[in-house]
């Protein structure tokens, strides 16, 4: 399985940053998809998850600039952030996210990761 | 601040034993199983522990993970200095919503 983000590396403040992940090796419909990114420096943010069907949740911090959105014909699933500022520059990773069903709770985890893009927002 | 949280930094000279820790809450790390990735400068994460204590294929037995309560740890034996990198523990809360660790920098002394 692989992943590979494409994408603007740079943005104006206050546009929007576009970015998909291809994927090969999987079925885009058998997973969810998640996108991850890392300022300069720093530590690793969730950003969000979609499934195929249309299914998202997003990071609350960011959940008002954010959509997601899968393509099954191209295989790949893309990621918008509006209204950009100076924060949001970063490298910006795409994951497929694995869910393991247990007795009670959670377990989820994210494998493969791609590459990663930067992206920097910048007038 | 991140809502996992992790030592900034660790260090071992070769050979040794070094152990990370993650520390949570009920709501994510108490409830649900808590992952660890590695990370080397300018390359993506890879999954290092999935399943609080499960090893992914290719990763090597000298990697261990475990938790008990709201905290989790990764245990490095054996310590080699291509070990030398960033870990990442994660984990899921109740709503789910994906949480990261804020990372704690590995240095093989």
């Amino acid at each position: 399985v692989q992943l590979q983000e494409s994408g603007p590396g740079l943005v104006k403040p206050s546009e929007t940053l576009s970015l998909t992940c291809h994927v090969s090796g999987a079925s885009i419909t058998s997973w969810y998809w998640t996108w991850i990114r890392q300022p300069p420096g720093k530590g690793l943010e969730w950003i969000g998850y979609i499934y195929y069907r249309g299914s998202v949740k997003y990071n609350p911090s960011l959940k008002s600039r954010v959509t997601m959105s899968v393509d099954t014909s191209k295989s790949q699933f893309s990621l918008k952030l509006s209204s950009v500022t100076a924060a949001d520059t970063a490298v910006y990773y795409c994951a497929r996210e694995i869910e393991e069903g247990i007795l009670t709770g959670y377990s989820n985890w994210l494998d493969p990761w791609g590459q990663g893009t930067l992206v920097t927002v910048s007038s | 601040q991140s809502v996992l949280t992790q030592p900034p930094s660790a260090s071992g000279t070769p050979g040794q034993r070094v152990t990370i820790s993650c520390s949570g809450s009920s709501s994510n790390i108490g409830s649900n199983t808590v992952n660890w990735y590695q990370q080397f400068p300018g390359m993506a994460p890879k999954l290092l522990i999935y399943s609080n204590d499960q090893r992914p294929s290719g990763v090597p037995d000298r990697f261990s993970g475990s938790k008990s309560g709201t905290s989790a740890s990764l245990a490095i034996s054996g310590l080699q200095s291509e070990d030398e990198a960033d870990y990442y523990c994660a984990a899921w809360d109740d709503s789910l919503n994906a949480l990261f660790g804020g990372g704690t920098k590995l240095t093989v002394l």
